[in-house]
């Protein structure tokens, strides 16, 4: 099984519809990161949580939110979907450990559209 | 500019050493780099990460410029399965990471 799962893997909706997307993990790691991906660009950071009460605001957290339900789970919402939220949409995990091994572990992607 | 600057695409052919470079002119001294891949339809996988001193692990070498301005990721010897965009990445203290816009390598058999 994979170690970050995201639901759903695909989800087509229309502007001004609130959707939620969700990540889980089974890594036990306390930090938790949502990030977006536009065709041809890196990955942007939207929002980020060191554990269960630490939510943080990271490069482009306008127009979403998100909640920390518990360590392993991380969700994130659009209160009202517009179509220039439409992109591939990832989660990630990391272990505090030291910065030197501070390596991230992505899930597979979900691909929102909004028409 | 947080972000970093690499080349758009390459190509190498097969067993043949691969030099990925990264420009990161701005880095601050505390940042690390890092160094993703994403094969398509999938999340980003870790490859290599380093602060100051050049890096080795089993799938690739790390060398950082003397004054941290750039770096490169070298691929001993590419494979097919080597083909992906890969993603040089700074991390400031709190970890965040700001990617570039990635380098499609392509592999000639």
């Amino acid at each position: 099984d994979a170690d970050v799962t995201q639901t759903p893997r695909n989800r087509i909706t229309k502007t001004g519809k609130r959707i939620m997307l969700e990540c889980s993990q089974t890594k036990g790691h306390d930090r938790m990161y949502w990030y977006r991906q536009d065709p041809g660009l890196g990955l942007r950071l939207i929002y980020y949580s060191f554990d269960v009460k630490d939510i943080n605001k990271g490069e482009i957290s306008d127009g979403y939110s998100v909640s920390r339900q518990a360590q392993a789970k991380f969700s994130l919402s659009l209160e009202s979907a517009i179509p220039n939220q439409t992109a591939l949409y990832f989660c990630a995990t990391s272990d505090p450990g030291t910065r030197d091994s501070n390596e991230q572990f992505f899930g597979p992607g979900t691909r929102l559209t909004v028409l | 500019d947080a972000k970093t600057t690499q080349p758009n695409s390459m190509e190498s052919n097969e067993e043949e050493p691969v030099h990925l470079p990264c420009n990161h002119s701005t880095i601050s001294g505390t940042d690390y780099i890092h160094w993703y891949r994403q094969l398509p339809s999938q999340g980003p996988e870790y490859v290599i990460h380093g602060l100051t001193s050049n890096v080795n692990n089993r799938m690739a070498s790390l060398a950082i410029a003397e004054d941290r301005k750039s770096s490169t990721l070298i691929l001993h010897r590419a494979t097919l399965r080597d083909a992906a965009v890969y993603y040089c990445i700074r991390s400031n203290t709190g970890n965040q990471f700001y990617f570039g816009t990635g380098t499609s390598l392509t592999v000639i058999p």
